[in-house]
């Protein structure tokens, strides 16, 4: 199975500053019609995931333009331009290209 | 705008199965991929299979064959059904609307705990 590597586990962030989450598959997920299905999902507390980013950098319906992600080859990223208070919550980077598609450890965001 | 409702027992015996139905509102079953994903507690997520829109299904190697995904679409139902199931099945179950995009659909989940 391809191994999602994210980095940090815990991101303590300041309201209004900057935030990356970095993920790293163990093999390339770009599939064999030319697309990347790396994909980011938001789990804030006590609810179920939700989708922010599909195919690297397209946001998903709904979610707010400070997040945006980035990255090619074995090295993705998640970017939170200025956190607000609803982002706390746990970010999972996910593959879908090799089956089993799997997700990364989880980072979690809290505020400081 | 759909939503997605799982149900089933809470609770379940060792060795016996687990059945989960996710009922789909505001909208259709037809038409769409639909998967299940869980989550033990405290861990990160594991996606179990899916089914497409043609019928054809696809399960994760580490159930063993154990798992089982169908669609009733006169009823806007997907039901998973998990044999011989231990305590490492207990987790949250979540139905998904979607496939390698991750899902744009997502129920509230539902736990499942496996224990005599």
């Amino acid at each position: 199975d391809v191994v999602m590597t994210q980095s940090p586990l815990s991101l303590p962030v300041t309201l209004g500053q900057p935030a990356s989450i970095s993920c790293r598959p163990s093999q390339s997920p770009v599939y064999s019609d030319g697309n990347t299905y790396l994909n980011w999902f938001q789990q804030r507390p006590g609810q179920s995931p939700r989708r922010l980013i599909y195919k690297v950098s397209t946001r998903a319906s709904g979610v707010p333009d400070r997040f945006s992600g980035s990255g090619s080859g074995t090295d993705f990223t998640l970017t939170i331009s200025r956190v607000e208070a609803e982002d706390v919550g746990v970010y999972y980077c996910m593959q879908g290209t090799h089956w089993p598609w799997t997700f990364g450890q989880g980072t979690r965001v809290e505020i400081k | 705008q759909v939503q997605l409702q799982e149900s089933g027992p809470g609770l379940v015996k060792p060795s016996e199965t687990l059945s989960l139905s996710c009922t789909v509102s505001g909208g259709s079953s037809s038409g769409y991929y639909w998967s299940w994903i869980r989550q033990p507690p405290g861990k990160t997520l594991e996606w179990i299979g899916y089914i497409s829109n043609t019928g054809y299904t696809n399960y994760n190697p580490s159930l063993k064959s154990r798992a089982t995904i169908s669609v009733d679409t006169s009823k806007n139902h997907i039901s998973l059904k998990l044999t011989s199931v231990t305590a490492a099945d207990t987790a949250v179950y979540y139905c998904v609307r979607g496939e390698r995009m991750g899902g744009d659909r997502w129920g509230q989940g539902t736990l499942v705990t496996v224990s005599s």
